[in-house]
């Protein structure tokens, strides 16, 4: 079974800086990686998406992977206080299936 | 935008009780997928729908069945509900083709 681990912090950021949130995964062979944001009381929304080994950027997002070290990451930088949510990683399976990390909880403060 | 919805926002039933958790999807999305969401333990895959009619277990199946007789429509029961499927529970969609799903905005359902 697929297993998707995430520090579950929280991570405390001030506003400005950039946040680093990590992810590792047990699949060597998983192929598609996803980063959701989701507020409290809120269902996950989809922030980035990776594949391919090296950087991704979107915006103040980018997206990380690593294969041969089994390690995503997503930084946000100039962080806001509209930032602080939970991120979930999650891993591509079967079917379309993802596996989800438990999240970690981002706090920026002003 | 596609829209996932679910039919109730918050239920409380009783012990023993079958429940029907209702989810529909308007952009003819293939894969339709039940989670629940519990403190501590994130996000956990209950049962999942390919195409109409196509059923799959998901990690924690027990003591819950789905429907899928339509493509828009996809429904998690609840044979005999007990107290410990208090949760939230998340529906969600994608095309066969595309990334990322798209979640409903949750049922959260309390068994007493």
């Amino acid at each position: 079974q697929k297993e998707v681990e995430q520090n579950s912090g929280p991570l405390s950021v001030p506003e400005g800086a950039i946040a680093s949130l990590n992810c590792t995964y047990s699949d060597r062979g998983s192929q598609s990686f996803f980063w959701y944001r989701q507020y409290s009381g809120k269902s996950p929304e989809l922030i980035m998406f990776i594949y391919s080994n090296g950087d991704k950027e979107d915006g103040r997002f980018t997206a990380q992977l690593n294969k041969a070290s089994q390690y995503v990451s997503l930084l946000i930088r100039d962080s806001q206080p509209s930032d602080s949510a939970t991120y979930l990683c999650a891993v591509i399976g079967g079917y379309s299936t993802l596996t989800f990390g438990k999240g970690t909880m981002l706090l920026v403060s002003p | 935008d596609v829209k996932v919805t679910q039919s109730s926002r918050y239920l409380v039933k009783r012990t023993g009780e079958k429940v029907f958790l209702e989810c529909v999807q308007d952009m003819d999305h293939e894969n339709m997928f039940w989670y629940r969401q519990d403190p501590g333990l994130g996000l956990r895959l209950i049962y999942f729908s390919y195409d109409v009619k196509m059923k799959e277990k998901g990690d924690i199946p027990e003591g819950y069945s789905v429907s899928r007789e339509k493509k828009e429509r996809f429904s998690l029961i609840l044979e005999s509900a007990s107290t410990n499927q208090t949760s939230m529970y998340l529906c969600a969609s994608k095309t066969g083709t595309g990334f990322g799903y798209t979640f409903g905005s949750g049922t959260r359902l309390t068994v007493v």
